[in-house]
Order: C-alpha cells, then sequence, then structure tokens
C-alpha cells in the first residue's frame, strides 16, 4: 500500500519553463529523498534530506532545488528545464537516515521537456 | 566509492521455475546493507528484502532469499516457484554505514519475465 505519495504523475512542458512536484510521506520517517531515473532505468540520489540536514549529490545541477515544509512534505522545484532533465522523478522515505532502514517509495512524476 | 553492478541485463523464465540474479557491489566499509527492490510495470519500486554484512545468515522472505558470498562481494537474490506476477525489473542496493552522504546505490536492474 502507498504511502509515499507524488503528484503530478505527468507532466510535460517546454524547455525554460520551471516545474514543481510535491511529496508526501504518510509514514511518519524523518528522511526524505528525491531520486532521479532516466530512460535506462538508472537510478541515481540527488537529495538527501532530513529535519536536521539538507545533502546534496554534487552532481546535480543548481537549477534544481528540494523545498521542505514539515518532515512530511518535500517538493522539487526545477528552476529552468532543460531536455535532458526529462525522466522518472521519484520521492522516497526512510524512517532513519542511515543503517540497514528500508527506503518507501512513491511512483514517481514522469517529466517530459520538449 | 561504493558502486553496484547488475551484468544481467534481461532473464526469461518459466513460470513455477525458480531464477537466480546476481549481483556484485564494490564498497571500502567493512559494514553494509544490501536490499533488492522490484520495480513493477506501473513503475511503483517495492522494498524486497535486506542482508546485513555482519550476518553470515542468508535473509529469507517469503519465496525471495538471497545467496550471500562476502569473500566475492556477491548478493543474488533467488526466487523459487516464480509466478507470471514476478515479472518486473529487480534492482540491487548497497547503502554503507560509513560516508558522509546517507545514500542507497542502485545497480542497473535486471529485467525478469515469467513466462506460462
Amino acid at each position: 500500500e502507498t504511502a509515499v505519495f507524488q503528484t503530478p504523475n505527468y507532466h510535460v512542458t517546454q524547455v525554460g519553463n520551471e516545474v514543481s512536484f510535491n511529496c508526501k510521506q504518510t509514514l511518519g520517517h524523518d528522511t526524505m529523498y528525491w531520486y532521479k531515473q532516466d530512460s535506462k532505468k538508472l537510478l541515481k540520489i540527488m537529495f538527501s534530506y532530513n529535519n536536521k540536514q539538507l545533502i546534496v549529490n554534487e552532481t546535480v545541477p543548481r537549477r534544481f532545488s528540494p523545498q521542505s515544509s514539515d518532515k512530511a512534505h518535500l517538493n522539487l522545484r526545477i528552476k529552468s528545464v532543460e531536455p535532458e532533465d526529462s525522466a522518472v522523478y521519484l520521492c522516497a522515505s526512510s524512517a532513519k537516515d542511515r543503517g540497514n532502514t528500508e527506503v518507501f517509495f512513491g511512483k514517481g512524476t514522469r517529466l517530459t521537456v520538449v | 566509492a561504493q558502486k553496484v553492478t547488475q551484468t544481467q541485463t534481461s532473464i526469461s523464465v518459466m513460470e513455477k521455475t525458480t531464477v537466480t540474479m546476481d549481483c556484485v557491489y564494490e564498497t571500502q566499509d567493512s559494514s553494509y546493507f544490501l536490499f533488492w527492490y522490484k520495480q513493477t510495470a506501473s513503475g511503483e519500486i517495492v522494498f524486497l528484502i535486506r542482508q546485513d554484512s555482519y550476518k553470515k545468515e542468508n535473509a529469507t522472505v517469503g519465496h525471495y532469499s538471497l545467496n550471500f558470498q562476502k569473500p566475492k562481494s556477491s548478493i543474488g537474490l533467488i526466487i523459487t516457484a516464480t509466478q507470471i506476477e514476478d515479472s518486473a525489473v529487480y534492482f540491487c542496493a548497497m547503502r554503507e554505514l560509513s560516508g558522509s552522504f546517507n545514500k542507497l546505490t542502485f545497480g542497473a536492474g535486471t529485467r525478469l519475465a515469467v513466462c506460462p
């Protein structure tokens, strides 16, 4: 049963536009993440965030930024999208930010940049 | 740096048989955690099973089990009595105990097709 909710499911936009994706988790977890899955199904972490610390993968372009109002929400904003941003963006959460804790994923937001 | 490699891009098996999916990893840490996830056709990623590096016993959950060979840095996923609904992409992943950036590093995935 899904407990990490993402909206929208799909989004099509033009190069240069700004987009924002929402994510909410109802698991009471302390840590949330954004992952990017490309057309070859490769999964790469973009951000890791808990109520204490935001950690950014150094390969993520600066036009991407996470936004959090509380520990249950972590949105993703892309300031000026580019064609290579077309991908599925997966939000996830875990009880802790380390160790053997499982990560729970949302169903993803598919972004198409035209 | 940690790295996870799944060399099998796709596997096709008959229903009710047993399948093994391979995964090898690289890490400098003495303690780490290995996970297998399944991504269904709808895109949903679901956690299946976990192996802690300090445990010698292979983990088992339902019809999923692991073949953990620490000296070979290998963690194979075994699915017994496969069902049509096991058709999916399977990802191996690893998290190190230490490190400044808590991340789950994924392999490239293995697509499993279970045929009737």
